[in-house]
C-alpha cells in the first residue's frame, strides 16, 4: 500500500542533543513537507522540498535542518538550537500539480526530558 | 499573504444535530481550499477539497462544504452528527504557484454528546 511512514512514533530527547525524525514515502511524490503541531496553533510549516536536492525554509525553520538526497526520503533534524522542541511533528507529501492535496504520515511526538 | 481563520476552537453538538465548522480565508486571488480531520495522536486525513469546478463540495463521511467568494468562506457542515465525528478539524488554503504549500487554521475540536 502506498503511503507515508514516519518513525519513531514517540521520541525522547535530552536537552542539548540533536535528534533526527524519519519520513519515507512511496507515493512517487515530488514535494515533501514538515509541519510542527502545538495545541491551539494548528500546523506550522518548518521546511519543504519540491524536488530532490532542493529545499526551502518555512515559517519556523530556526533550530531545524533537513536533507533531500532521495525522492522517497525527507528526514528532519531537530538541533540543540531549537529552544522549545517538544511538539507533534507531521510529515506530508504531494504531487506538484495544482490543486492537489497533501498526504500525511502518522506523526512523531517529540518530548524533551 | 494568505491566512485562514477558524471561528471557535471548540464546538459541541448533540448526536444527530447539525455540525457547522466555520472557516474564513484571506487571499487576493482565488485559493485552493481543503478540510482535514485529525483523530488523537494521528496524522491528518483529507475530508474534501475545493477545485473551483463546483461551489458545493461533497466529501467523505457525509461532510460537505460550500465555497462563498463574496464571504471568503468555506464552512464545513454535516446534517447529522455521529459519535465517531468527534475529532479535530483543520481548514487549509494554498495558492496557485506557491508549490502547494498549505497554510492551516488553528483547528476546531468537535465534541459530540450522546
Amino acid at each position: 500500500d502506498g503511503g507515508i511512514t514516519q518513525s519513531p512514533k514517540y521520541l525522547f530527547r535530552k536537552e542539548g542533543q540533536n535528534v533526527t525524525l524519519s519520513c519515507e514515502q512511496n507515493l512517487n511524490h515530488d514535494a515533501m513537507y514538515w509541519y510542527r503541531q502545538d495545541p491551539g496553533q494548528g500546523l506550522r510549516l518548518i521546511y519543504y522540498s519540491q524536488i530532490v536536492n532542493d529545499f526551502q525554509k518555512g515559517d519556523i525553520a530556526e533550530g531545524y535542518s533537513v536533507s533531500r538526497e532521495k525522492k522517497e526520503s525527507f528526514p528532519l533534524t531537530v538541533t540543540s538550537a531549537q529552544k522549545n522542541p517538544t511538539a507533534f511533528y507531521l510529515c506530508a507529501s504531494s504531487s506538484r500539480s495544482v490543486n492537489t492535496e497533501a498526504f500525511f504520515g502518522q506523526g512523531t511526538r517529540l518530548t524533551v526530558v | 499573504a494568505q491566512s485562514v481563520t477558524q471561528l471557535g476552537s471548540h464546538v459541541s453538538v448533540s448526536e444527530g444535530a447539525l455540525v457547522l465548522l466555520r472557516c474564513n480565508y484571506s487571499s487576493s486571488v482565488p485559493p485552493y481550499l481543503f478540510w482535514y480531520v485529525q483523530y488523537p495522536n494521528q496524522g491528518l486525513q483529507l475530508l474534501l477539497k475545493y477545485t473551483s469546478a463546483a461551489t458545493l463540495v461533497k466529501g467523505i463521511n457525509g461532510f460537505e462544504a460550500e465555497f462563498k467568494k463574496s464571504e471568503t468562506s468555506f464552512h464545513l457542515t454535516k446534517p447529522s452528527a455521529h459519535m465517531s465525528d468527534a475529532a479535530e478539524y483543520f481548514c487549509a488554503v494554498s495558492l496557485p504557484g506557491y508549490g502547494n504549500k498549505l497554510v492551516f487554521g488553528a483547528g476546531t475540536i468537535l465534541r459530540v454528546k450522546s
